[in-house]
């Protein structure tokens, strides 16, 4: 069965200090991996969309990588707006577009 | 360009009673997709319509069912609401079938 996993569960850091979030990942066949957003009592905000081993995609203070196994969400110098849950998800192994959520990694940025 | 919009944004039922929640997809958006959030957890995913027809669908009892309307826009209704429908509600669009997902504010139901 698809399935994700991420982690940590929760993350405290202080404002400027950089760190990492994993999702790992079973599936097969990877049709590619998502990376969301998510605020309290919102939807879920599209960030990115990674597709092969070893590509990267940037946007302002937030790096995503891509291995066979897993992906990385790296945040460099965060900020308190960044504070957010961060979810990943994979296509399910079907013919339509079934997205397989992890549950998350809620993110809290202190000043 | 307008994004996904919900509606109800919040509403409160009875256990037994029936909801309807609606989604309007983003501009030139053909694909809908219905998921079901639970407090700290993934969506989980519902259905999805692609022009008119359900074209896939999760792990949910069949009083969960939905339409597809010709201007894409999309209707969830539950039947028969259980305590455990208790959750945040979220309709996605696309632009294809396997294409990037974007989301609505969601619908939080709440039954007591």
């Amino acid at each position: 069965e698809d399935q994700v996993t991420q982690s940590p569960e929760a993350l405290r850091l202080q404002e400027g200090e950089s760190s990492s979030l994993n999702c790992s990942y079973t599936v097969s066949g990877l049709r590619g991996l998502f990376w969301y957003r998510q605020d309290p009592g919102k939807g879920p905000e599209f960030l990115f969309t990674l597709y092969s081993a070893g590509e990267e995609k940037e946007k302002e203070r937030l790096k995503a990588t891509l291995t066979k196994k897993e992906s990385f969400l790296h945040i460099t110098a965060p900020k308190p707006e960044d504070s957010a849950t961060y979810l990943c998800a994979v296509p399910g192994n079907t013919g339509f577009q079934k997205l397989v959520f992890g549950t998350g990694t809620r993110l809290l940025v202190s000043p | 360009e307008t994004g996904v919009t919900q509606s109800p944004t919040h509403l409160i039922k009875t256990r037994g009673q029936q909801v309807t929640l609606r989604c309007s997809s983003q501009s030139g958006h053909n694909t809908v997709s219905w998921y079901q959030q639970a407090l700290g957890q993934g969506p989980q995913f519902i259905f999805q319509y692609y022009r008119e027809e359900e074209n896939g669908r999760g792990n949910f009892p069949p009083r969960f069912s939905g339409l597809q309307f010709p201007n894409y826009s999309s209707e969830l209704n539950v039947n028969a609401l259980e305590l455990d429908d208790s959750a945040l509600y979220l309709c996605a669009s696309s632009l294809l079938v396997d294409g990037e997902l974007f989301f609505g504010e969601g619908s939080r139901l709440t039954v007591l």
